[in-house]
């Protein structure tokens, strides 16, 4: 069965420091999703993704935070110059759509927990 | 804006238990509504889903019916397992808001042998 994987599971870094979160979507979806769980907090929305742009964005997704899909196959997200409350597990999500009335699920992975020292 | 409520956890329920973990939304339009279910070290698994008023969802023996009247997705259960043991995320997709997921806070399930 076709699963969005994640890499890395665990990561450490230090405040200031850029980090990148990679993502393996499902080969056909085409809606790809960037979310966030802060230990003990309810999961955020971050960014939709669709057609090399980016879809929607939350107020979460400052200028320290980008995406990118730099080949056929990887999605990832960029955090350039971490803070302590950056510290959460990130998921990523995709989908074959997402438009109109019809819903498309959104398949997750498991996570990047993100630790920032 | 839209927004989902859940009650606060943990539950901890004994095996063959009734479950009911209640969930209210607050949304424009007509929102699509979904259980989510996060087992621990994995992922968020799709559970059930509704798309429209007096739908109801159901997998794996859980249930929830899509209330406009009242704003709800309620999911039950009518005999729990230890294997159900997990968290639990009500959430909702707004019409034609390009798919993203806004969730409640979680509901974790524990259920005793």
């Amino acid at each position: 069965e076709p699963e969005v994987t994640q890499t890395p599971s665990h990561q450490v870094t230090q405040m200031g420091q850029e980090v990148i979160l990679r993502c393996v979507p499902i080969s056909n979806h085409l809606y790809f999703y960037w979310y966030r769980q802060i230990l003990g907090q309810k999961v955020e929305f971050l960014v939709s993704f669709y057609n090399n742009e980016i879809s929607e964005k939350s107020e979460i997704f400052d200028d320290q935070f980008s995406v990118e899909r730099p080949d056929g196959s990887n999605f990832t997200l960029k955090i350039r110059s971490t803070k302590l409350e950056d510290s959460a597990m990130y998921f990523c999500a995709s989908s074959e759509g997402a438009t109109g009335s019809s819903y498309n699920e959104q398949f997750f992975g498991p996570g990047t927990r993100l630790t920032v020292l | 804006g839209n927004s989902v409520t859940q009650m606060e956890g943990p539950v901890t329920l004994s095996e063959e238990a009734f479950l009911t973990i209640n969930c209210t939304y607050t949304a424009t339009g007509y929102p699509s509504l979904f259980w989510y279910v996060q087992y621990p070290g994995e992922g968020l698994q799709l559970l059930l889903k509704a798309t429209k008023a007096d739908d109801k969802g159901s997998n794996k023996g859980f249930e929830a019916t899509y209330r406009k009247e009242t704003t709800s997705f309620h999911l039950e259960k009518g005999s729990v397992q230890v294997s159900d043991s997990a968290v639990y995320f009500c959430a909702l997709s707004g019409y034609n808001q390009g798919g993203k997921l806004i969730f409640g806070q979680g509901t974790e399930l524990s259920v005793k042998p």
